[in-house]
């Protein structure tokens, strides 16, 4: 079954904790990106990778951080430095069109 | 960078009748237009896009149309039916998306 998977589906955090969010594909893409959806907005690009090993910031990289170790995983960290990180995280992989997974929502407590 | 307004935010349209939404973009080298559905609490489904050397496409009750000169591409979505009630959004790509802020589409029965 080809896809992408997010994990978890829903995360809590403490105020002041890092939190890592799991993003796998099958689909032998190149590409991977994560973004944020708050209500009311778009989606706006936090990180993404072209090739494994590489990845650049995207338009609101502040408090987050990458890997991209192998070409299927592009995990996101949300660090304690991330002012407001209550929001649906999405990831989507695609070398020409892009997919998205299911989505995490992280909710800080 | 690329901005992306989208019109209306919200729709209401009578089963089986058409629906549009309609976007404008600003950076004349975009070359790519993807157009999303999501529904709630799952990441966005593309369901249709065009590229810039394309001034229509169509899919079954869907269509997206792009004017080069004027900035513009819309969504037509025809014989409405209840399953097509979700967010809708465009995007405007030369290398990275950049997204509408979504259309919530509602049909009524």
């Amino acid at each position: 079954d080809g896809g992408i998977t997010q994990s978890p589906k829903y995360l809590f955090r403490k105020e002041g904790q890092n939190v890592t969010l799991s993003c796998e594909q099958n689909l032998n893409h190149d590409a991977m990106y994560w973004y944020r959806q708050d209500p009311g907005q778009g989606l706006r690009l936090i990180y993404y990778s072209q090739i494994v090993n590489d990845f650049q910031k995207g338009d609101i990289a502040e408090g987050y951080s990458v890997s991209r170790e192998k070409k299927e995983s592009f995990p996101l960290t949300v660090t304690s430095a991330q002012k407001n990180p209550t929001a649906f995280y999405l990831c989507a992989s695609g070398d020409n069109e892009q997919f998205f997974g299911p989505g995490t929502r992280l909710t800080v407590l | 960078g690329e901005n992306v307004e989208q019109h209306p935010s919200t729709l209401s349209v009578q089963e089986g009748d058409s629906a549009v939404i309609k976007c404008t973009y600003s950076d004349s080298a975009s070359n790519y237009f993807p157009w999303y559905k999501q529904e709630l609490g799952k990441g966005p489904q593309l369901i249709i896009d065009i590229r810039s050397n394309v001034g229509e496409k169509k899919d079954q009750r869907i269509a997206v149309t792009l004017n080069k000169t004027a900035k513009h591409f819309s969504l037509h979505i025809t014989e409405t039916q209840p399953e097509d009630s979700a967010v809708y959004f465009c995007a405007a790509s030369l290398k990275k998306l950049t997204f509408g802020t979504g259309t919530r589409l509602t049909i009524i029965p």
